[in-house]
């Protein structure tokens, strides 16, 4: 079955730049999306379709795609962006959806 | 503000079949189109995907999972429902519900909080 992989974590110093690459065979057809996810909290939603960022999201979140990887970059980094982040996206047909691996980012 | 909210037995037995319900509160179930779907998360692991319905009826499993899922929507209740059938160990997870609007693609932006389903005898 289809597969998403992302690094297992991400160590980044407050006001730096964190950057999560997420590969795939199938992300040159099918957009991805990001979710943060806390200690004891549901997933939110920072990027939709590759770059597009939910209102709400701080503008120091953005989304990239090229090929087979698409990346979440984290500029600025703040101490409340410690969390897992997982990319979502759909098999080559678009007939069922999968999440990344997930990677833990540490703010240090 | 749509809100979701999980509910169903906190422990079910090895080869029973596991049954949630997703109560949605803040509008309809059945107006626009969207896709209500289920993720699970085993304690200190990743979040799987398990499968959606959209507004139509239509629906789409994981395929490692496909043979023993089901995914149904009760429009007058405005609920949609989980059915697992033979569970083992491996199925313990918290479970979660979740939307997606397919202007924003398959981007699921509104969650419930989870619930904890343990398989246990």
């Amino acid at each position: 079955s289809y597969e998403l992989t992302q690094p297992p974590s991400v160590s980044v110093s407050p006001g730096q730049t964190a950057r999560i690459t997420c590969s795939g065979d199938a992300l040159p057809k099918q957009y991805a999306y990001w979710y943060q996810q806390k200690p004891g909290q549901a997933p939110v939603l920072v990027i939709y379709k590759d770059s597009e960022r939910p209102s709400g999201i701080p503008e120091r979140f953005s989304g990239s795609s090229s090929g087979t990887t698409v990346t979440l970059t984290i500029s600025g980094v703040q101490a409340e962006d410690e969390a897992d982040y997982y990319c979502q996206s759909a098999d080559s047909s678009g007939t069922y959806d999968v999440f990344g691996t997930g990677t833990k980012v540490t703010v240090l | 503000q749509v809100q979701l909210q999980e509910s169903g037995p906190g422990l079910v037995k090895p080869s029973q079949t596991l049954s949630l319900t997703c109560t949605v509160s803040g509008g309809s179930i059945s107006s626009g189109s969207y896709y209500w779907s289920w993720i699970r998360q085993p304690a200190g692991k990743g979040l799987e995907w398990i499968g959606r319905i959209y507004t139509s009826g239509s629906t789409n499993y994981n395929p490692s999972l496909k043979s023993r899922v089901t995914i149904s929507v009760d429009t007058s209740k405005n609920q949609f429902s989980l059915k697992l059938s033979s569970v083992t160990a491996a199925d313990t997870a918290v479970y979660y519900c979740a939307r997606a609007e397919p202007p924003l693609g398959t981007a699921l932006d509104y969650w419930g909080q989870g619930t904890l389903v343990t398989v246990s005898s």
